[in-house]
């Protein structure tokens, strides 16, 4: 069965500094692995979409790197800003089926 | 473009009345789901379709049920509630899944449902 699992479960941060969020996975036979970002009461953005046959993508100052050999990806935030605070969540899609970790909730503060 | 738009946003049942909660897409996507968000249990997938006419299970499938009669729309339904299914509920859609990769998955905003 595959699991997601993210680190760290919540993390605090000041303005300006550049962060990694970590995600790992069970099985290595997934279709892809996306990022998401959720505000407070509100939904699921995608961030960053990384196909099975990838190694990275970025966005802005956002980087995904994806290493399905060993079960890991990371995002990576360059200089932080408040307006990046929320939870961020990754999720890998096996046969249908998206299946998420538990997210990293960041606060940058001012 | 709407978008997925997803309704009643708030709702509070009693222990055993029944609902239908409303999904719909209208990016012509292939592939809807739904989700529960639960906190400490993240996100855990209901039901899924990858297409009109055909539904499968998630993880969670029980106490729900789904159908898949247009593409556009993708309900879901609770026959009979209960206070285990307090929860946020988010319907999402993508242009297919699985054999089709690299295709982002959009989502609702979320319906907040207590069982009481």
């Amino acid at each position: 069965k595959q699991e997601v699992t993210q680190i760290p479960a919540a993390l605090s941060v000041p303005e300006g500094e550049n962060l990694v969020l970590n995600c790992s996975f069970t099985d290595s036979a997934i279709y892809n692995l996306q990022w998401f970002r959720q505000d407070p009461g509100k939904g699921l953005t995608s961030l960053l979409l990384i196909q099975s046959s990838q190694r990275e993508q970025t966005s802005g100052r956002l980087n995904a790197s994806l290493d399905k050999s060993s079960g890991r990806s990371t995002l990576y935030i360059a200089a932080s800003q408040p307006g990046d605070s929320a939870t961020y969540l990754c999720a890998v899609m096996v046969g249908g089926k998206l299946i998420f970790g538990q997210g990293t909730e960041l606060s940058v503060k001012p | 473009n709407a978008g997925v738009t997803q309704t009643p946003k708030f709702q509070v049942l009693k222990t055993g009345q029944s609902m239908t909660l409303q999904c719909a897409q209208d990016m012509n996507h292939e592939y809807m789901s739904w989700y529960r968000q639960d906190p400490g249990m993240g996100l855990r997938l209901i039901h899924y379709s990858v297409g009109a006419g055909i539904t499968d299970q998630g993880e969670v499938p029980n106490g729900y049920n789904v159908s898949r009669s247009t593409t556009e729309d993708f309900p879901l339904r609770l026959l009979s509630a209960a206070p285990s299914q307090t929860s946020v509920y988010f319907c999402a859609s993508s242009y297919a899944a699985g054999q089709r990769t690299g295709n982002t998955i959009y989502f609702g905003e979320g319906s907040w449902l207590t069982v009481v």
